[in-house]
């Protein structure tokens, strides 16, 4: 167990049916990264948050968004879902961003569009 | 731009010692290295990590060379459940220290 939870394990949803995928960081971590994983795309960086604060993004469209919350949780939005975005999405957490600091990542989000 | 290069595949016999290669010829003194790795529908998990020196843990040890342009992750004992996506990532400034995944080494344990 990583201490990254994130909620629901699975969501089905159709298109256009805004979702929102809840993730809960490691006690004490004040980053939290959130990464897509399709089949034909690998782990793919979507953003970056650090204590509340937006720190960078990937190749982030714009129906997603993103939030970390005063109390550290974050949630990822996906305002009108496509099919394309059928995925599996993860969370990690780190205590800092620095590059000797390691992640820990939770057991993922499958969302489905159908 | 594809930071790190690694196999695509390899596989190892059960209880034998498996090494995992990695190349970062364009690595900078600063950049550190990190190992990642993703068991069957599990999130990835942090292996090791290091920046000049070899290091261990008690999952794996982590081989740098000297000239820090390739790495070497090394799995003493492989067991089945070692089979796994193996990612070798660097983070460094330009990357904004994000962890950006490559394709990895899918490893195969032979009983």
């Amino acid at each position: 167990d990583s201490g990254v939870t994130q909620t629901p394990k699975h969501l089905i949803t159709a298109t256009g049916q805004r979702v929102t995928l809840r993730c809960s960081p490691r006690s004490g971590d004040l980053s939290v990264y959130w990464y897509q994983q399709s089949l034909d795309q690998g782990l793919q960086f979507l953003i970056q948050y650090y204590n509340g604060e937006e720190r960078a993004k990937g190749n982030i469209l714009e129906r997603f968004s993103a939030q970390q919350f005063p109390d550290l949780h974050s949630e990822l939005n996906l305002s009108s879902p496509e099919l394309g975005d059928s995925a599996l999405y993860f969370c990690a957490s780190s205590f800092r961003d620095k590059k000797n600091t390691e992640a820990f990542f939770g057991q993922g989000t499958r969302l489905t569009v159908v | 731009d594809a930071k790190t290069t690694q196999p695509n595949s390899m596989e190892s016999n059960e209880e034998e010692p498996v090494h995992l290669p990695c190349n970062h010829s364009t690595i900078s003194g600063t950049d550190y290295i990190h190992w990642y790795r993703q068991l069957p529908s599990q999130g990835p998990e942090y292996v090791i990590h290091g920046l000049t020196s070899n290091v261990n843990n008690r999952m794996a040890s982590l081989a740098i060379a000297e000239d820090r342009k390739s790495s070497t992750l090394i799995l003493h004992r492989a067991t089945l459940r070692d089979a796994a996506v193996y990612y070798c990532i660097l983070r460094d400034w330009d990357t904004g220290n994000q962890f950006y995944f490559g394709t990895g080494t899918s490893l195969t344990v032979i009983p």
